[in-house]
């Protein structure tokens, strides 16, 4: 069973760091290309950044370019994003996300970590 | 980036109907059209990809169509646990993009 955890999610002020991990298991990790998407509360899916499965290729959304950060460790399953110069529009549920053979297939999602930026 | 447009935002329907959601993308997209399923506190579920293959485990009442820039989700015989938003998605192209949602709810 593909299982996806996220931790390490919480409360930040603005300009803020926050990393996000996500666990993952179940499937073999180091085959698939990985994202972050985000729902802002009461508010629709926005992709956020992926990674290739060998990790050498990143994308990102544009309102997080330049301070999001993607990465994963395929000898450990883990996939991290890490957050820099937050602000209170970074404030979501952030969802780890596996794709399928395609790139932007979604096919597993995780449970969520909700980041909230506020002063 | 490619601006994907449902309609409409809201539905509402009863027990056994059947109900049609439309997709529609800025550019062509080829079949490159996904559809998710997302119920209150839970995470996104992927329901339709290709724009009308069944994801393994869906049951058949969901069903997908179109190409190039117009797509349909529909469900037949609504159920209780149909109720809730439905996105659909272009996997085309990057960014991926999801269309604003459509909250199905009760009549």
């Amino acid at each position: 069973e593909v299982q996806l955890l996220e931790s390490g999610g919480g409360l930040i002020q603005p300009g803020g760091s926050l990393r996000l991990s996500c666990a993952a298991s179940g499937f073999t990790f180091s085959n698939y290309a990985l994202s972050w998407v985000r729902q802002a509360p009461g508010k629709g899916l926005e992709w956020v950044a992926a990674i290739r499965s060998s990790g050498g290729n990143t994308y990102y959304a544009d309102s997080v370019k330049g301070r999001f950060t993607i990465s994963r460790d395929n000898s450990k399953n883990t996939l991290s994003l890490q957050m820099n110069s937050l602000r209170a529009e970074d404030t979501a549920v952030y969802y780890c996300v596996k794709s399928s053979s395609g790139w932007y297939l979604f096919d597993y999602w995780g449970q969520g970590a909700l980041v909230t930026v506020s002063s | 980036d490619i601006q994907m447009t449902q309609s409409p935002s809201s539905l509402s329907a009863s027990v056994g109907d059947s109900v049609t959601i439309t997709c529609r993308a800025s550019q062509s997209i080829s079949s490159y059209l996904n559809w998710y399923q997302q119920k209150p506190g839970k995470a996104p579920k992927l329901l339709i990809y290709a724009a009308s293959s069944l994801q393994s485990g869906v049951p058949s009442k969901f069903s997908g169509s179109g190409s190039g820039t117009d797509f349909t989700l529909t469900i037949s015989s609504l159920q209780p646990e149909d109720f809730a938003t439905y996105y659909c998605q272009q996997s085309y192209s990057t960014p991926p993009t999801f269309g604003q949602g459509t909250k199905l709810e009760i009549k």
